[in-house]
């Protein structure tokens, strides 16, 4: 079955630290792997995605993530945290079998709130 | 660009009323989601279309939960009779889907969201 997991409900980094927030996947094809942003009583921002080619993928304010195929990951990292990057994070995925037909869904996590504090 | 634009943003009604929420997406996006967010049960994908016709609407509560899409700029979902377990937030995303064989390569945008309570 298709899955999600973000394993943490909550990560706390200080300002100017690295920061990560996990992300591991089960699909039964090749998958698309995406990560939003939600900051407070706003909708979902799109951060980037992996659909091919270099695992390192860079998207916006600075996030970058790694697909592993072997560890089936995609782990959404920040060299230097901001106190303006704490928000939810979420990490989805979409199963492209051979067959994909029409399917446009994708799994989602269940979110990781991130805290950094000044 | 505007972006998905959702309204109302903020409802609040009694039970059993009906509430209609309203939704317009990116203009030539051909693939438009309902999504539910609560704090117990996270994002939840109620219903989805492609060219304006539901493929997957298994997400949907129970038949007090209707969507249409009468065409590429517009859809609504309707709760009739709305009851206190619907409160939450609801967003509709669009995309647009690339046609033929291969990798479709796909990125959901989302509206700012209605929030729904019901008393």
């Amino acid at each position: 079955a298709q899955s999600v997991a973000q394993p943490e409900d909550q990560v706390n980094v200080a300002e100017g630290n690295p920061l990560t927030v996990k992300c591991t996947y089960s699909v039964s094809g090749n998958p698309y792997l995406f990560w939003y942003v939600q900051y407070p009583n706003r909708g979902l921002q799109f951060l980037l995605k992996y659909i091919t080619g270099d695992n390192l993928v860079k998207g916006s304010y600075g996030f970058e993530a790694e697909f592993n195929k072997s560890q089936t990951s995609f782990h959404l990292k920040k060299p230097s945290a901001l106190v303006s990057d704490s928000a939810l994070y979420f990490c989805a995925v979409r199963d492209l079998p051979s067959n994909a037909g029409n399917n446009r869904k994708l799994i989602w996590g269940l979110g990781t709130s991130l805290a950094v504090n000044p | 660009d505007a972006g998905v634009i959702q309204s109302p943003r903020h409802e609040v009604t009694e039970m059993g009323q009906e509430v209609t929420l309203r939704c317009k997406p990116i203009s030539g996006h051909n693939s438009l989601f309902w999504y539910r967010q609560t704090m117990m049960r996270g994002l939840e994908l109620l219903i989805y279309f492609n060219n304006n016709v539901p493929i997957d609407d298994s997400g949907m509560p129970e038949d007090r939960f209707s969507a249409k899409m009468p065409n590429a700029s517009f859809s609504t979902l309707k709760i009739q009779p709305s009851e206190p377990r619907d409160s939450a937030v609801y967003f509709c995303a669009s995309s647009l889907s690339s046609s033929g064989k291969g990798r479709r390569e796909e990125t959901q945008y989302f509206g700012p969201g209605t929030r729904l309570l019901v008393l």
